[in-house]
């Protein structure tokens, strides 16, 4: 089935810095995105939406863009913590009936005080 | 409003064994589903119940299969396991089937020995 897949395995930052995580979708009739977040031994925490009817969604310090075009998605933190580290994956509806989710490889991050 | 909740934490078994995991989905949320999550990937879809049917299946055999009850918990068993098996394995509750508003519990870490 086609899938979502990410560019990097690992993000090293310095805390402080802005951090961008790439993600790479197949399906172009895909309307909805999902970010998440996975600290160690804990499951995937939500943290930002967006629909393709967008190309751009602001939260506390995350944006999402959306380039349909190209079929890539990008998560920006803002001035990355310590405590934003973590493996982060991009996540899509299976089919148009939203039924489930699938997700992509994942990416982690590393954030250096 | 509590989360969702997953039991055990850990578990370690037998090749050949069966094990059932449980799951309490967040208050309000009626629909579960369930993913495999091995080392170093994105979480892989298992199935899905809704209304204490099997609403959607990934790709995994016979051998895994699964119950919800009337108030929405719902389990995963696993037959026959193999090392394979080995992986951390996610529940998420959801107001509706579809993709959105999923919450995910902390897992239970399943090693097969």
């Amino acid at each position: 089935g086609e899938s979502v897949g990410l560019h990097l395995p690992t993000l090293s930052v310095q805390e402080g810095d802005n951090s961008i995580i790439n993600c790479a979708y197949s399906n172009s009739a895909s309307d909805y995105f999902i970010w998440y977040k996975q600290e160690s031994g804990k499951g995937p925490q939500f943290i930002i939406d967006i629909r393709s009817n967008m190309d751009k969604r602001q939260g506390q310090r995350v944006t999402v863009l959306l380039n349909k075009t190209v079929k890539h998605l990008s998560l920006q933190i803002a001035a990355t913590q310590p405590g934003d580290s973590a493996v982060y994956f991009c996540a899509e509806p299976l089919n148009s009936g939203y039924s489930t989710l699938t997700f992509g490889k994942g990416t982690m991050l590393l954030v250096s005080p | 409003e509590t989360g969702v909740t997953q039991s055990p934490t850990h578990l370690i078994k037998t090749r050949g064994q069966q094990v059932t995991l449980r799951c309490s989905s967040q208050s309000g949320h009626n629909t579960v589903s369930w993913y495999q999550q091995a080392l170093g990937q994105g979480p892989q879809f298992i199935f899905q119940y809704y209304r204490e049917e099997e609403n959607g299946r990934g790709n995994f055999p016979p051998r895994f299969s699964g119950l919800q009850f009337p108030n929405y918990s719902s389990e995963l068993n696993v037959n026959a396991l193999e090392l394979d098996d080995s992986a951390l394995y996610l529940c998420a509750s959801s107001p509706t089937p579809g993709g959105y508003g999923y919450t995910f519990g902390s897992g239970t870490r399943l090693t097969v020995v």
